[in-house]
């Protein structure tokens, strides 16, 4: 398994501003990945995060307004900009240890984001 | 893309009966399938997965079965504990390791 931690926990924000959420894992791991889970709703994929390029972004979903970095391969950041009550949601990292299609994942304790 | 329905929204058992949560997949393609649990105010924890290549497997309380042909998996937890009172959730793995998720499934396990 891994250990996985994210910072902050929760927050709370006023609209318009923007909040960058770290996801940090206790090894290094091949695959990292942000979703998003709405509240009382279940997870969406945002996108997966590639060591020294640039994400892979799901349909819905855009650099401006989430850009991820993954500096290396055990951190990664997810920025919501400008953001909007609609961006309040749990934000979750997850992530595979190796490259198979069928990688078990595992999640962080997600950032419980609430924008007024 | 790939699309993952799962029943029931909500089920309650009394301590000691057995739960069984549904879920039914569309992509063919789809080859594992990892069912997870989410208490309140955490990240979801893995509870069990099952590749395409086997049709059961199980973990002490916990199995979970899959019918390719069907496009379903299943979970089947015996001898429920109010522990296990929490949201659980299926999901289905399209290639490159993402994970589209069924809409989860509320479990109450009363004493």
């Amino acid at each position: 398994s891994a250990v996985i931690s994210q910072k902050p926990s929760r927050d709370i924000c006023q609209r318009g501003t923007s909040l960058t959420i770290q996801c940090q894992v206790d090894s290094q791991v091949t695959m990292m990945f942000w979703y998003r889970q709405q509240p009382g709703q279940s997870l969406t994929l945002i996108a997966t995060a590639n060591q020294g390029s640039e994400a892979t972004y799901e349909s819905g979903f855009v650099i401006d307004k989430f850009p991820i970095s993954r500096p290396n391969l055990t951190f990664s950041t997810l920025t919501v900009s400008n953001m909007s009550p609609e961006d309040s949601s749990i934000y979750l990292c997850s992530v595979g240890k190796g490259l198979a299609a069928s990688e078990t994942q595992y999640f962080g304790p997600g950032t419980r984001l609430l924008v007024l | 893309g790939e699309n993952v329905e799962q029943h029931p929204s909500t089920l309650s058992v009394q301590e000691g009966d057995s739960a069984v949560i549904k879920c039914t997949y569309s992509d063919s393609a789809s080859n594992y399938f990892p069912w997870y649990k989410q208490e309140l105010g955490k990240g979801p924890q893995l509870i069990i997965d099952i590749r395409s290549n086997v049709g059961e497997k199980k973990d002490q309380r916990i199995a979970v079965t899959l019918n390719k042909t069907a496009k379903h998996f299943s979970l089947h937890i015996t001898e429920t504990q109010p522990e296990d009172s929490a949201v659980y959730f299926c999901a289905a793995s399209t290639g490159f390791q993402k994970l589209v998720f069924g809409t989860g499934t509320r479990l109450l396990v009363s004493p």
